[in-house]
């Protein structure tokens, strides 16, 4: 098993551009959401998936789209990259799903993000 | 709302020495479960260990044991023989049944030789 795998590992935008960062996991797991980290705030999160085909907002959603067409895979898309969107991104997933769901998350190794 | 508190931003510990990292929360809830993950220098989140609330007894994992004080809301890690592998970010986190993980704005341990 990989795991949770993250593409790319860096990546620098330019104001304005788009882009997606790739997040896919090969066990099987219901659950995936994507979190960002930034200095003296922990991590946050941005959305989340309870199955394919299902997607929520987490804490911090604004400027960022997701989709869920696969069990396996769950972009993360930035539209129109700011500067206040630099931040290390995170990709998790857990086995369970649903309310009462408290399975132990498994992180990618993340993606570092500058937005100039 | 759920939080996570974590007050110690930096902490240092010489190799083979014990230290204890401190986080408390806040929630109404009463079945919920709390977690401590490592954050090496490769970024990668690891899971150290996981504490049913429900559970009277504390978790441990070799090294790694919590002191789970459900009362007073507190959720501690002791690290046992400390090692040079284990300088990292420790972060505590908090879930119940939302979905969402919730984490303190973690600690920084350093294991000097």
């Amino acid at each position: 098993n990989a795991g949770v795998t993250q593409t790319p590992k860096f990546q620098v935008l330019k104001t304005g551009q788009s882009m997606t960062l790739q997040c896919a996991q090969d066990m099987n797991h219901e659950y995936m959401s994507w979190y960002r980290q930034d200095p003296g705030m922990g991590l946050r999160l941005i959305h989340y998936s309870v199955g394919a085909g299902i997607t929520d907002q987490g804490e911090v959603p604004n400027g960022y789209n997701v989709s869920r067409s696969t069990t396996e895979d769950f972009p993360l898309r930035l539209l129109s990259a700011a500067p206040s969107q630099t931040s290390v991104y995170f990709c998790a997933s857990s086995a369970g799903t649903g309310v009462g769901n408290t399975d132990t998350q498994y992180f990618g190794p993340g993606t570092r993000l500058t937005v100039l | 709302a759920q939080t996570v508190t974590q007050s110690q931003p930096e902490m240092s510990v010489q190799e083979a020495e014990t230290v204890t990292l401190s986080c408390t929360y806040d929630t109404s809830e009463n079945n919920y479960y709390l977690f401590w993950y490592k954050q090496p220098p490769s970024r990668q989140m690891i899971l150290v260990i996981r504490q049913e609330a429900y559970k009277q007894q504390n978790a441990t994992e070799n090294r790694f044991s919590v002191n789970f004080q459900k009362a007073a809301k507190s959720f501690s890690l002791k690290i046992s023989d400390s090692q040079l592998g284990d300088t990292a970010m420790y972060f505590c986190a908090f879930l119940y049944n939302t979905d969402k993980l919730i984490f303190g704005t973690g600690t920084r341990l350093q294991v000097f030789p």
